[in-house]
């Protein structure tokens, strides 16, 4: 149980261009959903914080009208890299926490997008 | 304001030794912890979690970590070491608040298993 998905798992796209990610939790409701990104050999670094139905959280730091950020269902969230960039080629993580509140504070990641921008 | 600190980036033991991963928390709250592996370009895998009760906890893959308070360290260790447990881990801190809260991570540390 508790599985996240991301779609795509590997896109290259033009500089200019933008780029839809997918998180699904396919077998929970989720009511909040995370967005981290990692650069190589680093450690995840979130960048918003989403819940249902509601506006994105942001970190400080992190454009909010670059990465766009919906959550529109309790089992769905996209993130909207907006006119991407070469600086913003790395591997994005989401994860997802669980509505029913069974495993408080535990968060169940996807597999990662692997973004690269030429 | 919460923060995780993991001491040495890149552990090298040889298979069959003992794993020990070091993992030390600030936490204002209660906290809740956890480690986290993860595979070269894969999400990250959950190994073990601390919430509350036994400090002793024991997670996959026959590793455990021991939540130790008056230390606020939370170190993870595995017996004897396998070459598929070459990977990056990650121990992570969030707030005991019962509902959904961030996750804080550590810079990770990076394992290699040597014959």
């Amino acid at each position: 149980g508790a599985v996240v998905s991301q779609h795509p798992s590997w896109v290259i796209c033009k500089s200019g261009t933008s780029v839809k990610i997918e998180c699904r939790s396919l077998d929970f409701q989720a009511t909040t959903m995370f967005w981290y990104r990692q650069f190589p050999k680093q450690s995840l670094m979130l960048m918003a914080t989403s819940n249902e139905g509601s506006k994105a959280t942001y970190e400080q730091g992190v454009e909010k009208d670059k990465f766009l950020i919906n959550h529109a269902s309790l089992t769905l969230s996209t993130l909207t890299v907006t006119s991407a960039h070469p600086e913003d080629s790395s591997f994005y993580i989401c994860s997802a926490s669980e509505a029913s509140g069974r495993n408080p504070g535990e968060q169940y990641f996807g597999p990662g997008t692997r973004l690269t921008v030429t | 304001a919460q923060s995780v600190t993991q001491l040495g980036s890149h552990v090298s033991v040889s298979e069959g030794a003992l794993v020990l991963l070091r993992c030390n928390y600030s936490s204002s709250v209660p906290p809740y912890l956890f480690w986290y592996v993860q595979y070269p370009n894969q999400g990250l895998q959950l190994l073990l979690k601390y919430t509350t009760g036994a400090t002793l906890v024991k997670g996959i893959n026959g590793f455990e970590a021991e939540f130790k308070k008056s230390e606020t360290s939370f170190h993870l260790t595995k017996p004897s070491a396998h070459m598929s447990d070459a990977a990056e881990y990650f121990c992570a801190v969030s707030q005991n608040t019962g509902t959904a809260s961030k996750l804080t991570f550590g810079t990770g540390t990076r394992l290699q298993v040597t014959l």
